[in-house]
This record gives structure tokens, C-alpha cells and sequence, in this order.
């Protein structure tokens, strides 16, 4: 089992929809989780840090589920600007951090 | 400058050369990594500092060198290129540790023929 695994998509959505992804992790012991988000042919940039109570930003969502060992990004009222990859990102330990292979999402008019 | 910068932007090579892609960053980050990017296989580390100084060894790290001789600077050395190092390679910073958040630089794509 990969330790951070993502469903890789994509995932295709009109304007206006609610979208939601999941990235499970396998080391139980992780303590950080964030979201990133890379445009095509782009850099990663970092969108949320996701923490143990839940985080809303505008209209992204981020979510832990520690039982399960999954964390879920949620957006809202879908944007065309929303269209690019997400990468899920977990902390293995000793501050050391493991990208997902990422999801990718069409928002279409 | 501001940020973090990447040269080249792409390269093709040929296979057995030697080649040596840049990094800077001038937000006076301790720490700094090279990741490669494939498709399907996510972004994996290929080595990272935490400090000026001080390097250490990441998922994927054969084949690749690297020095940090400065704050600024974290070169990474392909010492003899082969085919299946071709992909986009982006150098990263961050204040202290892979937990804080990460600023990429824009990637070089690198083909080696």
C-alpha cells in the first residue's frame, strides 16, 4: 500500500458544483496534513494546512478523519479558476512530509 | 529577485553528460529540497538541507548530488545523465522543515536522450 494514495481523477464538474476529493494515508502516527494545489505546467503552492478540528476557507473545506486515516478537500460553488491538480500532503515523521500523486479537476462552463 | 528561481527553465541532454540545475531562493529559508515530478508517481524527494551546510538523502536519490555551500543556493548535480532522469525537477524551500509550508520554484524540464 503507497503511504499517501489519491484517487487520480479526473474529476469533471460544471460551474457551481460541489466537488469533493479523499487522500488516505497509511502511518497512523502522522500529525500534519495540508492541501496543495499545482495549474498546469506550474509550481505546487500550498492552498490550506488541514487541522484535527477541521478548516473552512472561503469555499474549500478541509477535513481529518484520524479512525479511517483520510483527509477529504471539499469545494463549493466550483469555480473555472478551481480546474487544476490537488496534492494531498503527509507528514511521515520527523518533520518530513510525502506528496499524494495528486487529483485532477475539470471545472466546465 | 523574489522568491525562489530555477535555471534552466528546460534542457535536453544527452545521455552520459553532465549537467548541474540552479536553485536560488532569497527568503532566507534554513531548509531546501529538489523533487521530481512524474506523471502518475506525484512529486518524490530526491535530496534536502536543512541547514547552510548540511545535506541528506531523500526517496529517490541515485544518480543526484547536491551542496549547500550558502543560505541562498542548493544546486543538484546529475554527475551521468541517463534516460530515466528525464522529468521536471523543482527545488523548494521552506523556514525550517517539510511541516512549514513549501514555496516551489517554477521546475526545470529536463529530457536526457
Amino acid at each position: 500500500r503507497k503511504e499517501v494514495e489519491q484517487d487520480p481523477g479526473p474529476f469533471n464538474v460544471p460551474e457551481g458544483a460541489t466537488v469533493a476529493f479523499n487522500c488516505t494515508y497509511s502511518n497512523s502516527a502522522s500529525q500534519s496534513f495540508f492541501w496543495y494545489r499545482q495549474d498546469c505546467r506550474k509550481e505546487p503552492k500550498l492552498l490550506m494546512s488541514v487541522y484535527s478540528s477541521g478548516n473552512e476557507d472561503g469555499r474549500f473545506t478541509a477535513q481529518l478523519n484520524r479512525a479511517s486515516q483520510y483527509i477529504s478537500l471539499l469545494i463549493r460553488d466550483s469555480k473555472l479558476s478551481d480546474s487544476a491538480t490537488y496534492l494531498c500532503v503527509v507528514e511521515t515523521g520527523g518533520f518530513k512530509t510525502i506528496f499524494g500523486a495528486g487529483t485532477r479537476l475539470f471545472v466546465k462552463a | 529577485i523574489a522568491g525562489i528561481t530555477q535555471a534552466p527553465t528546460s534542457q535536453i541532454l544527452a545521455a552520459g553528460r553532465r549537467m548541474t540545475l540552479r536553485c536560488t531562493q532569497d527568503m532566507r529559508h534554513n531548509a531546501m529540497y529538489w523533487y521530481r515530478q512524474d506523471l502518475g508517481l506525484g512529486l518524490r524527494l530526491i535530496h534536502y538541507s536543512n541547514t547552510a551546510g548540511t545535506t541528506g538523502k531523500g526517496e529517490v536519490p541515485d544518480g543526484y548530488s547536491v551542496s549547500r555551500a550558502n543560505t541562498d543556493d542548493f544546486p543538484l548535480t546529475l554527475a551521468s545523465a541517463v534516460p530515466s532522469q528525464t522529468s521536471v525537477y523543482f527545488c523548494a524551500s521552506s523556514v525550517d522543515s517539510q511541516v512549514d509550508e513549501q514555496f516551489f520554484g517554477p521546475g526545470t524540464r529536463l529530457t536526457v536522450l
